[in-house]
């Protein structure tokens, strides 16, 4: 059984620039989440999606987006790059019915922001 | 809000020693507990999971008895191993049934030596 894929795994992006990022969560997982982590403020939630609707979201700013395909596959997207972004994106995905449900992590995109 | 503590490190031991790492939180509700675990270059891995109090999760010689009294939920291992070298993160994901949120600690970095 396949994984969570994340593409790209590595991205050089330039400031003010905007970027997307790629995650295919197991196969009948049906929840997708994203996760920025970063040396300084560890990892913290950005959003989740369960059948293509945004169902909780964290404390990012408008800058971050993301949306989710009928088929689970989701994207999340970075506008206006700032050099505070740079950081390990990490996908998750789960069955998603219920919050006690482990979740599975992708090997993460890394992301710099020069 | 929900928050997770746990001891930073880095914590180095020998080969065989017996390991703890400590981790507390704070919730509303009744949160499910985790233990994922971080080895270099890599995503997270599910290590093991306790959804309700006096849970006790375990997988591959690691255990955690989930402490509704004393908000804790401390990983331990009798006997570890150069290859348990990795970084552990401590996470609750709050109960509300709706999905996914994990809030993480700031994770524990291990070392062991041969």
């Amino acid at each position: 059984k396949a994984g969570v894929t994340q593409t790209p795994r590595y991205l050089i992006k330039t400031r003010g620039q905007q970027v997307t990022l790629s995650c295919s969560p197991i196969s009948g997982h049906r929840s997708v989440s994203w996760y920025q982590q970063t040396p300084g403020q560890g990892l913290q939630f950005l959003f989740e999606y369960f059948s293509e609707t945004q169902r909780n979201k964290g404390n990012f700013p408008g800058r971050f987006s993301g949306r989710q395909f009928s088929n689970s596959r989701s994207e999340m997207n970075v506008s206006t790059l700032e050099l505070g972004d740079s950081a390990l994106y990490l996908c998750a995905s789960s069955r998603g019915t219920w919050a006690n449900t482990e979740a599975f992590f992708g090997q993460g995109t890394r992301l710099t922001v020069v | 809000g929900n928050s997770v503590t746990q001891m930073e490190g880095p914590v180095t031991l020998s080969e065989e020693a017996f390991l703890t790492i400590n981790c507390t939180y704070t919730a509303t509700g009744y949160p499910s507990l985790f233990w994922y675990v971080q080895y270099p270059g890599e995503g997270l891995q599910l290590l093991l999971k306790a959804t309700k109090a006096d849970d006790k999760g375990s997988n591959k010689g690691f255990e955690a008895t989930y402490r509704k009294e004393t908000t804790s939920f401390h990983l331990e291992k009798g006997s570890v191993q150069v290859s348990d070298s990795a970084v552990y993160f401590c996470a609750l994901s709050a109960g509300d049934n709706y999905g996914q949120n994990f809030v993480f600690g700031p994770g524990t970095r291990l070392s062991v030596l041969p």
